[in-house]
């Protein structure tokens, strides 16, 4: 089975950088993906990593450290929209995803 | 850009009914799944669904729910005899031409038994 631990909450300001962690224990690794959830709204896929290293889509990155069980998302120059609860999910074999309970990002001005 | 849809977006029901979600995955893909939020928890795994039959399920997947593809085109998620702890927004996602490939998730339907 998967544990897999995220921050609950964090709070950053407007145009910062903020960088939230994710660990996890499995066996069979077979990719990390980063999902974005508004309130009420459906999980919206923002990165993917399989190999160690990091990936970088815009604004936002993700690494991954794979001997580790290690993995960040780091978004830049924070928007108020970027408000959001982010979701570390992990896929082991071809079992469907697991996801942490989510970091709630709070931009402020 | 081809996106999941899910219908309805809110569902109320009695607590003993039955209710069928609906989904419209995104066309050319060949994975379909349903997860389920309880409101301020987890987004958990239900159900995988690939060639028509179910591939795997979880432990919350129980008798009271079953899938179909009736169609080719909609996903269905059937509950039989809701109770009230079914109350929660349920995800459609559907993947493309491997298990590993990026699940994409539709709106959801929040679900209330009363």
């Amino acid at each position: 089975g998967q544990n897999i631990d995220q921050p609950t909450e964090m709070t950053a300001t407007e145009g910062a950088i903020v960088q939230i962690n994710c660990t996890y224990q499995t066996s069979g690794f077979n990719g990390l993906f980063w999902y974005q959830q508004h309130a009420g709204e459906a999980p919206t896929f923002l990165s993917y990593n399989v190999l160690d290293g990091l990936e970088e889509k815009g604004r936002f990155s993700s690494f991954l450290s794979r001997s580790k069980g290690y993995s960040y998302l780091l978004l830049k120059e924070l928007q108020m929209k970027d408000s959001a609860s982010y979701l570390c999910a992990v896929k082991e074999g071809n079992t469907p995803l697991v996801f942490g309970k989510g970091t709630r990002l709070s931009v402020i001005a | 850009e081809p996106e999941v849809t899910q219908t309805p977006s809110h569902q109320v029901t009695q607590m003993g009914q039955e209710v069928i979600l609906r989904c419209v995955p995104i066309s050319n893909h060949l994975y379909f799944y349903w997860y389920r939020q309880i409101l301020g928890q987890k987004v958990e795994f239900l159900v995988s669904f690939y060639n028509n039959e179910i591939s795997e399920k979880s432990e919350i997947f129980d008798d009271q729910f079953s899938v179909e593809r009736p169609d080719g085109s909609n996903f269905t998620l059937k509950i039989r005899s809701t109770k009230l702890e079914d109350s929660a927004m349920y995800f459609c996602a559907s993947a493309g031409l491997a298990s590993t490939d990026t699940q994409y998730f539709g709106p959801g339907t929040r679900l209330t038994v009363l």
